[in-house]
Order: C-alpha cells, then structure tokens, then sequence
C-alpha cells in the first residue's frame, strides 16, 4: 500500500511569501503529525491531529504557522509571511490508531528554503 | 563500533562488525521507544522499538536495549551493512496514553566502510 505521500518535495519562497505544504497520510490513519527538521538536528514537533481534531500545537513556532486537516485525511501546513528562519525539512507522520503505544509512519519531508 | 549519543555524534565501522549507537532521554515517565533511520533526502524510517516494560527487544540484525535506571537506549546492529549507513535517531513518547508528541534526540550519523 501507500506509504505517507508529500507535496511539493521542495519549495523556494521569497521572505514574507505565504507557502502552504500538503500531506497525504496513509489511508485510514486517524493520527497525523507535523514535525519541522533542521540542518543536523532531530524532527521537532509542530502539531498533532486526531481525525480532523487539531488536539495539540504546543510545538507551532508562532501564530505564522497553520495547519488543518478538514476531513481527517490529507492535511496542509501554511506558513505566512515566511521568515528565512523557516527554512527547514517540514515531515508529515501518520500513525493508524488516536493513542497508544505505536510508532508513526513518515514521509519524504517536503523542503523549504526561503531567500 | 560505539557511539556516545550527543557528545559524539558520527560513528565509522568496518562492513561486517557490529554498532552499538546510544541514546539518553530525558524524561523517566517516559513509556515507549522507537529508533529511526533517516538516510540522506527521506524522512526518518522505523527500525525497532521498545515499551518501557521491558529492557530489550529483538529484530532482524538489530537489538534494542533499554535501561530505565539511568534513561539510557541504545541500538544494536549486526553484521553492519554499507545499506546501514544512515543518520539513527532515538525518539521517546512521554506518555503513550496519549502518544501525542515524539521528542527525538540530535542522531547519530553511521558510517559503515567498505
């Protein structure tokens, strides 16, 4: 089957341009999960959803950074008025149950370099 | 080959021995454990994971440990591949009841020579 799918794979932005990020989870996953990974650095986590209920964005870095998953599938990260501190590998991990003791599924990242 | 997590971050091994990579955590309550491996352009791929119930679980060439005392996991690899070389990170899950938020240590970056 499908594993967790991103788009674009890389995105250029100019400083102060809006950017929106798309993440396909794998089909039937309830729990999605938005980590933003740094040059040499570990994912950090941005938000989590359960179905299309955004339960936790402790981790969003300020009120520029969005996200929503309407239908509890596909999600999108938007990032406003991007800032050249943005620029990072933005992951997508879906994970099949809403809570427990099970490990989260990832895809490829999508890039983001803001000039 | 070993590594000391954060303090030395790169590990080099010979094709064929075995890696040790370690980990501390951070935070005692926490209750389960995965270890991932990220190759260069990809997103972070399981390879193994462990519940705090127990202290070492076993898969195909790789082994984990977990010692709870001193919050320290480490990642055994067998016979270490060139397909092994990869940066290895350790992620925790401060509370599996919830299983909210994965806090992931720096990885340590496996090189295996030829």
């Amino acid at each position: 089957g499908a594993g967790v799918s991103q788009s674009p794979r890389y995105k250029v932005a100019k400083r102060g341009q809006d950017v929106a990020l798309r993440c396909d989870p794998i089909s039937g996953h309830v729990s999605l999960f938005w980590y933003q990974q740094a040059l040499g650095q570990g994912p950090e986590f941005l938000t989590y959803f359960q179905n299309e209920a955004q339960l936790d964005k402790s981790g969003l870095p300020s009120d520029r950074f969005f996200a929503e998953r309407p239908e509890g599938s596909v999600s999108t990260l938007k990032i406003q008025r991007t800032q050249q501190e943005d620029s990072a590998v933005y992951l997508c991990a879906s994970r099949s149950r809403g809570t427990g003791a099970e490990t989260q599924y990832f895809g490829p990242g999508t890039r983001l370099l803001v000039l | 080959g070993e590594s000391v997590g954060l303090h030395l971050p790169t590990l080099s091994v010979q094709e064929g021995d075995n890696s040790i990579i370690n980990c501390a955590y951070s935070n005692s309550a926490s209750d389960y454990f995965i270890w991932y491996k990220q190759e260069s352009g990809k997103g972070p791929q399981f390879i193994i994971d462990i519940r705090s119930n127990m202290d070492k679980r076993q898969g195909q060439r790789v082994t984990v440990l977990l010692n709870k005392t001193v919050k320290h996991l480490s990642l055994q690899i067998a016979a270490t591949q060139p397909g092994d070389s990869a940066v290895y990170f350790c992620a925790e899950n401060r509370d599996a009841n919830t299983g909210n938020q994965f806090y992931f240590g720096t990885g340590t970056s496996l090189t295996v020579i030829p």
